[in-house]
Order: structure tokens, then sequence, then C-alpha cells
């Protein structure tokens, strides 16, 4: 089955540096790569979101590019704020219509 | 408002006493899955469901159970429970589009369950 690498675990920058998440998966049939974003005491909650006919995507500060040759898929998140800090989880849907997610990155934006 | 919505959020029991936490969604989705988060080890899934009545093992289902009668519910069951299963639990469903597309998943708030 599918298997999803994330680092890295703890991540700090300095407000308004930029922060890069990067995943990888095993499974070439994956199609669907998702990054959600929890803040505590909260569920997670979808913030953008990558097809494998896709190889980047972008939504104001954040964005998202795919290496299918690779495998690996990344986060990136330009002029950080203290709202930023959160725990943000990659995931990677396979073909049997599964999601499997990361073990998830633990931001901090320090001001 | 669209949302899953979990009961309890707060949950103190003893070793054995059953018990079951309900999920419900009101997106007619079809797909519906139980994670439990533990800290460093991040959401591991319980169970899933793929539609009413299909329901498949995850990669740590011993010591649950689950049930799909209707499409909004998935309701959790722990027969026995075990101070093992101290941990936060996240229902989340999905609408399926068919031949393995799925769009994002929506997470419920999270039950916080202790078993002492």
């Amino acid at each position: 089955g599918e298997n999803v690498e994330q680092h890295p675990s703890t991540l700090s920058v300095q407000e308004g540096d930029s922060a890069v998440i990067k995943c990888t998966y095993s499974d070439s049939a994956s199609n669907y790569f998702p990054w959600y974003k929890q803040e505590l005491g909260k569920g997670p909650q979808l913030i953008i979101d990558i097809r494998s006919n896709v190889g980047e995507k972008k939504d104001q500060r954040i964005a998202v590019t795919l290496n299918k040759t690779a495998k690996h898929f990344s986060l990136h998140i330009t002029e950080t704020q203290p709202e930023d800090s959160a725990v943000y989880f990659c995931a990677a849907h396979d073909y049997g219509q599964n999601f499997v997610f990361g073990p998830g990155t633990r931001l901090s934006v320090l001001p | 408002e669209a949302q899953v919505t979990q009961n309890p959020r707060y949950l103190i029991t003893v070793t054995g006493k059953k018990l079951t936490v309900t999920c419900s969604q009101n997106m007619n989705h079809e797909y519906m899955s139980w994670y439990r988060q533990d800290p460093g080890l991040g959401l591991r899934q319980i169970y899933y469901s793929m539609n009413v009545e299909v329901t498949d093992k995850g990669d740590v289902p011993e010591g649950y159970k689950v049930s799909r009668k209707e499409k909004r519910n998935f309701p959790l069951i722990l027969e026995s429970p075990s101070p093992n299963q101290t941990s936060l639990y996240f229902c989340a469903s999905s609408l399926s589009l068919g031949q393995g597309m799925n769009t994002e998943a929506f997470f419920g708030q999270g039950t916080r369950l202790t078993v002492v």
C-alpha cells in the first residue's frame, strides 16, 4: 500500500521568511495530493491540493509542487505570518480510493 | 453549513466499558473514515467506508468496530476499551467521484478519549 513520508517534523522560521515542507510517496498510482493545516484544538482543514496531471499550483502565499517522476511534492509558504503556526499534514490518495497521511510538520512562525 | 459532527468531544471511561463515538456528515459524501492521532505518529487510519454497507480496515483496526447503515452516519465502536486506545480521534468524509478520484476530506472537530 501507499506510504507517505514528511520532512521536517518541526520547522521554525522568522515572520516574513518562507517555509518549505517536503513529502514523498511510494505508490506511483496515487493521483491526488492534498495539504491540511491543523490548528490547536481543531480538526485538519484543507489548504491546497494538487492532482497528478498538474506540476504546480498557487493560492496567494501558498503553493504546492509535484514531481511525479521522483514521487515527491512540497508545500511552500511565503511571507509567513504568526497565524501560519500550526501542524501541517500532506496526504496521498491512491487508486484504491483511500487517503494516506504523512506524520505531520509542526511549523512555528516567530515574531 | 457543510460539516462533519463528532460526539462526544471529550470522554473519560474505564477499561472494558463499551463505548460509541458518533460521526455524522451533511454533505451526502460516499467516503467516510476514522483516524486516531497520537504524538509523533500523525493520523493513522482505523477504518474507512466507501459507501453504505461497505467498510474496510485501515492501518490500526484492532480493538475497533464500525458500521455504515446510512450514508450520513459512521459510528466508531470500542467494545472493550483499553488504556492504549487513549487518543484523539477524528472522523472525515469525502465526495467520491469514482474511478479512484476523490475530493478533499472534511474532518470533524475530534474526540479526545481517555481510558483509565
